[in-house]
């Protein structure tokens, strides 16, 4: 079955940098994209970009357009996902998730706690 | 690119309906039957629950069904049970390859 198994908490200083891994099992890994989605504390979900696994492009929505870099290791089955310039603002829940191939995020990762802290 | 807008909160007594709707634009919802719909426990992981406005994935019950007209989605949960109270959040394919999530509905099961 599908599984998506990511890296352990992080804490960063502002002005840090944080890389995020997300390890696909389950499914042919080049096949299906990967999404990165974040929860800040008591907000909502917010989409972060995504990776064609088969051939490296991303997408990033402007809000996270360069801070944010999404990447992937195909001999790994691993996606990466880097956030710089880090403030409290992005103390969060971040987490990876499969494209469905349908235009939806058919599994998850079971999420990955930044904390931004001095 | 603007968060779809949802509603704070819903609730419904156990056995009764809810539904929760989901407002975005032409440019978003409007344009493209590629809304989806996650249920959102805390401290877990979000669950898909409806795709392409109406599908069910696999194993999702049949008391959650999608719609939409015009900008708005709508997911609806019948015959409430106790284990549906959740976060919901709608999701919609936003052209050019992006998308953009609801503002987050909480359910709660009276």
């Amino acid at each position: 079955q599908v599984h998506l198994v990511q890296s352990g908490a992080e804490v960063r200083q502002p002005g840090a940098s944080v890389r995020i891994s997300c390890k696909a099992s389950g499914y042919h890994f080049t096949n299906y994209a990967v999404h990165w989605v974040r929860q800040a504390p008591g907000q909502s979900l917010e989409w972060m970009g995504w990776i064609y696994t088969g051939n490296g492009n991303t997408k990033y929505p402007q809000t996270f357009q360069g801070r944010v870099t999404i990447t992937s290791d195909s001999t790994a089955s691993t996606a990466y996902m880097e956030l710089a310039g880090l403030t409290s603002e992005d103390t969060a829940v971040y987490y990876c998730a499969r494209d469905g191939d349908d235009y939806n995020l058919d599994y998850w990762g079971q999420g990955t706690l930044v904390a931004v802290s001095s | 690119q603007s968060a779809l807008t949802q509603p704070p909160s819903a609730s419904g007594s156990p056995g009764q309906s809810v539904t929760i709707s989901c407002t975005g634009t032409s440019s978003d919802v409007g344009a493209y039957n590629y809304v989806s719909w996650y249920q959102h426990h805390p401290g877990k992981a979000p669950k898909l629950m409806i795709y392409e406005v109406a599908k069910r994935p696999s194993g999702v019950p049949d008391r959650f069904s999608g719609s939409k007209s015009g900008n708005t989605a709508s997911l609806t949960v019948s015959g409430l049970q106790a284990e549906d109270e959740a976060d919901y959040y709608c999701c919609s394919y936003a052209g050019t390859s992006l998308y953009v999530f609801g503002t987050g509905t909480r359910v709660s099961v009276l």
